[in-house]
């Protein structure tokens, strides 16, 4: 069973930095893509970003270039989102989820990490 | 690249039919057969329920069909059901060097 184990919440104050995790297990992590949606409170799905554990390709949307660093350790099974200067408008539901190339869309996800940013 | 538009509801009486459409360009819905549909309910995390326009995983249940005519994709929850209260999303592939982008979401009501 694929299955997709997240990092707990988190509470940081602007400026500081954060790292969230993502721990695939069930199926082969380096073998296929795994992406992070953001969610702000009340709103729709928004798509970050995604990273093949196998060689590190990463791609990023134009909205989230430079403003987040999507990583993976391979040896461990473990996907990260990074932030390096968080913001209040940070403040979002996260999701890892494993991206499935042959159908081209996310097909398992995990149960999400809430993020708030306040001073 | 913007995202997708969907109406902001839908509504339908237990049994009823409801369709929800999903509006791009022709270049992420028009121009791939790569459009997928998400279920998300309150405080939970989406779910898959069609990918490649009009394909079920496994454990979907039938009621829920996909389809797709020139830059408009769409989803029908047929003989809807309580538990399908939910916010629905969808989301295209836009070609290998873009990103895929995601509807701006429809929240179902079951009457």
């Amino acid at each position: 069973e694929v299955q997709l184990v997240q990092s707990g919440a988190e509470v940081k104050k602007p400026g500081e930095s954060l790292k969230i995790s993502c721990k695939g297990s069930g199926y082969s992590f380096t073998s296929y893509w795994i992406g992070w949606v953001r969610q702000m409170p009340g709103k729709g799905l928004e798509w970050m970003g995604i990273i093949y554990p196998g060689d590190s390709d990463t791609r990023y949307s134009p909205s989230f270039q430079g403003q987040v660093t999507i990583s993976a350790d391979k040896s461990i099974s473990t996907a990260y989102l990074q932030w390096s200067s968080l913001k209040a408008s940070d403040t979002a539901m996260y999701y890892c989820a494993s991206y499935s190339s042959s159908w081209e869309c996310f097909d398992y996800w995990g149960q999400g990490t809430l993020v708030t940013v306040s001073s | 690249q913007s995202a997708l538009t969907q109406p902001p509801s839908a509504s339908g009486s237990p049994g009823q039919s409801v369709t929800i459409s999903c509006t791009g360009t022709s270049s992420d819905v028009g121009g791939y057969n790569y459009v997928s549909w998400y279920q998300q309910h309150p405080g939970k995390a989406p779910k898959l329920m069609i990918y490649e326009v009009s394909k079920r995983p496994s454990g979907v249940p039938d009621r829920f069909s996909g389809s797709k005519s020139g830059n408009t994709a769409s989803l029908t929850v047929s003989g809807l059901q309580a538990e399908d209260e939910a916010d629905y999303y969808c989301s295209s592939y836009a070609g290998s060097n873009n990103f895929d982008v995601f509807g701006t979401g429809t929240k179902v009501t079951v009457l």
